[in-house]
């Protein structure tokens, strides 16, 4: 099992449109999650955290299932201006070490394109 | 504040040249990381510091490539001999420890011929 697995998507939807994505990891002592968005030929920038009760911000609402291991994004109404490459970033603990720090991994990112 | 600092933007080279990408982090941040990103991979990392020591090296793909931190506001990321597949583009990014976000340099795409 790859260490951290998206969609790749392409997801095509119209404007005002709900969209969800989901990335699973395979570390259990995982402890920071992330979204970042990526613009096409630009850097990856941070989208938002996600904590354990789930977090909030606009149109945005990132969830973390730990029994499960995913996390999710859901985007409502979404806008032209959404599309981008979606990606989930996990911190991975390399085997034997004892601090809360790790490496952290990225998936290879969901592609979302809204149309109008 | 400025943010990560690479240099160059832009590498063109041929294969077997020496190739060093530099990169500057946000002051106060003491951890550094360097990604490659391809269409096939995705972002991969390559190797992490934590406080100007290297962590884990382990996505370093070969002994061609070889990464140091001589500073908190300098690093470098070395390929000798390069090859066409090292073709991509290098980001580094820093965070202000090694779980919090990180912020990415606008990158240094190269092109190895």
């Amino acid at each position: 099992r790859k260490e951290v697995e998206q969609d790749p998507g392409p997801f095509n939807v119209p404007e005002g449109a709900t969209v969800a994505f989901n990335c699973t990891y395979s570390n259990s002592a995982s402890q920071s999650f992330f979204w970042y968005r990526q613009d096409c030929r630009k850097e990856p920038k941070l989208l938002m955290s996600v904590y354990s009760s789930g977090n909030e911000d606009g149109r945005f609402t990132a969830q973390l299932n730990r029994a499960s291991q995913y996390i999710s994004l859901l985007i409502r109404d979404s806008k032209l201006s959404d599309s981008a490459t979606y990606l989930c970033v996990v911190n991975i603990i390399p085997s034997g070490y004892g601090g809360s720090q790790g490496n952290l991994i990225f998936g290879k990112g969901t592609k979302l394109s809204v149309k109008p | 504040d400025a943010g990560v600092i690479q240099s160059p933007r832009h590498e063109v080279t041929e294969m077997g040249q020496e190739v060093t990408l530099r990169c500057k982090p946000i002051s106060g941040h003491n951890s550094l990381f360097w990604y490659r990103q391809t269409m096939m991979r995705g972002l991969e990392l390559l190797i992490y510091f934590n406080n100007n020591v290297p962590i884990d090296d382990s996505g370093m793909p070969e002994d061609r490539f070889s990464a140091k931190m001589p500073n908190a506001s300098f690093s470098t990321l070395k390929i000798q001999p390069s090859e066409p597949r090292d073709s991509a583009v290098y980001f580094c990014a820093s965070s202000l420890r090694g779980d919090s976000p990180l912020h990415f340099g606008n990158g240094t795409r190269l092109t190895v011929t």
